[in-house]
């Protein structure tokens, strides 16, 4: 399965944006670039998920480098409702058998929000 | 409202003594799976089930079964708990694209 590295922590202001890095160097053509949150004492929650092309939606901006070894996902302004770990996940869309649907969890980015 | 519905919440045991955690979804999702997180190992996958009656192992399945009998249910048994499965679960689901998971709010396991 092709990895991701992401920073342990990041701190942020309110209402400032935050950009939380990842990688993925040996990222495949067909892996789907996923990003889901996990705020405190709850179960993780789908965030964005793009492939080549920048993605935008309600919650958050994805931007995928042209090489795709790398992505950002960006919350224009952060509240202290978004503290949460941050997890940066590839899903190969061609996978089948035991890779179907399985999401790989690495420890993820948690950001801290201060008022 | 979307949802997956864990239950119980919280639950202390004693080692050996059966139990079941419920899993349901309202969304008609064909794949559901669970998952423990444990501090400093992450999130892991224990098993899944791609439809009612298909079902398989993930990479930690030791310990644990699961049936799929009907499509919303997903439950996750533990015929004889040990201590070492003291651990936070999640249930989710998602469609035959898998573009999206929905997971439970999770279940707090203690064995004692």
């Amino acid at each position: 399965d092709a990895k991701t590295t992401q920073p342990n922590s990041m701190e942020s202001n309110e209402e400032e944006p935050v950009h939380l890095p990842c990688n993925h160097s040996t990222i495949s053509g067909t892996d789907y670039i996923h990003w889901y949150r996990q705020l405190p004492s709850q179960g993780p929650e789908y965030v964005i998920h793009g492939l080549t092309s920048n993605v935008n939606n309600r919650m958050a901006s994805l931007a995928i480098a042209e090489d795709r070894k790398s992505s950002t996902l960006i919350l224009h302004r952060a509240t202290l409702r978004d503290a949460a770990v941050y997890y940066c996940i590839l899903r190969d869309a061609n996978a089948g058998g035991t890779s179907y649907g399985k999401l790989t969890f690495g420890q993820g980015t948690i950001l801290t929000v201060h008022p | 409202e979307a949802q997956v519905t864990q239950n119980p919440r919280y639950l202390i045991t004693v080692t050996g003594k059966k139990l079941t955690v419920t899993c349901s979804q309202n969304m008609n999702h064909e794949y559901m799976s669970w998952y423990r997180q444990d501090p400093g190992l992450g999130l892991r996958q224990i098993y899944y089930s791609m439809n009612v009656e298909v079902t398989d192992k993930g990479d930690v399945p030791e310990g644990y079964k699961v049936s799929r009998k009907e499509k919303r249910n997903f439950p996750l048994i533990l015929e004889s708990p040990s201590p070492n499965q003291t651990s936070l679960y999640f249930c989710a689901s998602s469609d035959r694209e898998a573009t999206e998971a929905f997971f439970g709010q999770g279940t707090r396991l203690t064995v004692v």
